[in-house]
């Protein structure tokens, strides 16, 4: 069955901080690898990764990929509030067009 | 674009009443996702169409959940009878086909009690 695990469930930092947030999979004919964020609601896309070793950068948030070694992080450097959400991973897989998410991991940011 | 429309934001209803939960996909998205959040399981695809074609319903809990995408802008997923574990936030995505990045709705807050 096709798995995908983050740590830490939870973290607490303080603003200015920077966190990396992990991500593993364990699926069949992998096809790709998203992170979003999930502020009060609607998970909202942040990256999709495909290929290993090419970061994926927005602003203060960076992403890779080991196709290798199955994970991935999430890096946000210089942390601010507005970053406290869940961050979830989620795994596409050749074929079906469905994603498989993991549990999230919790981020607190406390000024 | 408005992005991913569902309706209602929040539903609270007896058990055993019906539900219908509706979704309004990204124009020109043609795969359709409905996936339920809860905390104990996280979230969970239940259906998902392309072309309004059911393609995989496999995480459809029992026959009290259905699906339809009767046309490209508009799907509903019912329960019928609603029971407490039910209660969870029902997310509907869409994407273009082929496309793994899938852009979600505000969700529908279902409260069964």
């Amino acid at each position: 069955e096709d798995k995908v695990v983050q740590s830490p469930l939870s973290l607490v930092v303080h603003e200015g901080d920077t966190v990396t947030l992990n991500c593993s999979y364990e699926v069949t004919n992998f096809r790709s690898l998203l992170w979003y964020k999930q502020e009060k609601k609607a998970p909202t896309f942040l990256f999709m990764l495909t290929s290993s070793g090419i970061e994926k950068k927005s602003g203060r948030l960076s992403s890779i990929l080991d196709k290798k070694e199955l994970f991935s992080i999430l890096n946000i450097t210089a942390t601010q509030t507005g970053d406290s959400a869940v961050y979830l991973c989620a795994v596409g897989t050749q074929g079906a067009q469905k994603l498989v998410f993991g549990q999230g991991t919790r981020l607190t940011i406390n000024p | 674009d408005a992005g991913v429309i569902q309706s209602p934001r929040h539903e609270v209803t007896e058990m055993g009443q019906e539900v219908t939960l509706r979704c309004k996909p990204i124009s020109g998205h043609n795969s359709l996702f409905w996936y339920r959040q809860t905390m104990m399981r996280g979230l969970e695809l239940l259906i998902y169409f392309n072309n309004n074609v059911p393609i995989d319903d496999s995480g459809m809990p029992e026959d009290r959940f259905s699906a339809k995408m009767p046309n490209a802008s508009f799907s509903t997923l019912k329960i019928q009878p609603s029971e407490p574990r039910d209660s969870a936030v029902y997310f509907c995505a869409s994407s273009y086909t082929g496309r793994n990045e899938a852009f979600f709705g505000q969700g529908t807050r279902l409260t069964v009690v």
